[in-house]
C-alpha cells in the first residue's frame, strides 16, 4: 500500500530553520517525482518544488535559495529544509507523489504539516 | 508563470444536479491538467490527470474535458460526498500552478 506519512512543522520565529520529512512506503521515492505543495489555512494550494531522477530539483522564485529540496533513498524518504523562514511561508506543508504518464499529478499525498512563522 | 483561471469561485448546488467547473490557462499547457477535489482538513484527491484520464477508483459520475486553453471538469449527478473545493492544475511548464479553487455547497 501507498504511504506518505509526514513530520516536522511547528511554531517558528522568522528567520529560523525547520525541517520537514516525508517518510514513503509501498514504492521508491528515487524512481517518482516527489512534490512539496503548501496551502495558507483557508486558502489555495500553491506548489513550492519537487525532486526527481538525479536528484534534478526544481524551486517557486519565492523559496529558492532559502528552501532545499532533497531525499534519502535508503530511508525512502524526501526532505523539505526551510530556512530563514518568513510569516508568508506560514501554510501547512504537504508531500505529495507523481509517477508514470501522470508526473505532475499527484496521486498520493501526505497528511500535511503545519509550520506557523510568527514572533 | 501560467495563469489558471477558474470560474465560478463558488457554485451552489443540489444532489443529482450536473456540475460544471471551468478551467483556463493563461497558455498552451497541451493536455497537461489535472483536477483535485478538496474536502476540510483533507489533503487533496486526484479526480483527473493529462485532461481527460480518469484516476483510478474515482466514480464515472466524474469526467475533464479539453477545448484549446480551456479545461473542464463536469460531474455528471452531484452526490452528496461531491460537495467540496475543486482545484485544476497544469503541469505543462514550471512552475506548475493551480487555479484559485471552486467550492461547491
Amino acid at each position: 500500500e501507498v504511504q506518505l506519512v509526514q513530520s516536522g512543522g511547528g511554531l517558528i520565529h522568522p528567520g529560523g530553520s525547520l525541517r520537514l520529512s516525508c517518510a514513503a512506503s509501498g514504492f521508491s521515492v528515487g524512481n517518482e517525482y516527489m512534490s512539496w505543495v503548501r496551502q495558507v489555512p483557508g486558502e489555495g494550494l500553491e506548489w513550492v518544488s519537487i525532486i526527481h531522477g538525479e536528484r534534478n530539483t526544481y524551486y517557486i522564485d519565492s523559496v529558492r535559495g532559502r528552501f532545499t529540496i532533497s531525499r534519502d533513498d535508503s530511508k525512502n524518504t524526501v526532505y523539505l529544509q526551510v530556512n530563514n523562514l518568513r510569516v508568508e511561508d506560514t501554510a501547512i506543508y504537504y508531500c505529495a507523489r507523481g509517477t508514470g504518464i501522470s508526473w505532475g499529478a499527484f496521486d498520493y499525498w501526505g497528511q500535511g504539516a503545519l509550520v506557523t512563522v510568527s514572533s | 508563470d501560467i495563469q489558471m483561471t477558474q470560474s465560478p469561485s463558488t457554485l451552489s448546488a443540489s444532489v443529482g444536479d450536473r456540475l460544471t467547473v471551468a478551467c483556463r490557462a493563461s497558455q498552451n499547457i497541451n493536455s497537461w491538467l489535472a483536477w483535485y477535489q478538496q474536502k476540510p482538513g483533507r489533503a487533496p484527491k486526484l479526480l483527473i490527470y493529462k485532461a481527460s484520464s480518469l484516476q483510478s477508483g474515482v466514480p464515472s459520475r466524474f469526467s475533464g474535458s479539453q477545448s484549446g486553453t480551456e479545461f473542464t471538469l463536469t460531474i455528471s449527478s452531484l452526490q452528496p460526498d461531491d460537495f467540496a473545493t475543486y482545484y485544476c492544475q497544469q503541469y505543462d511548464t514550471y512552475p506548475w500552478t493551480f487555479g484559485q479553487g471552486t467550492n461547491v455547497e
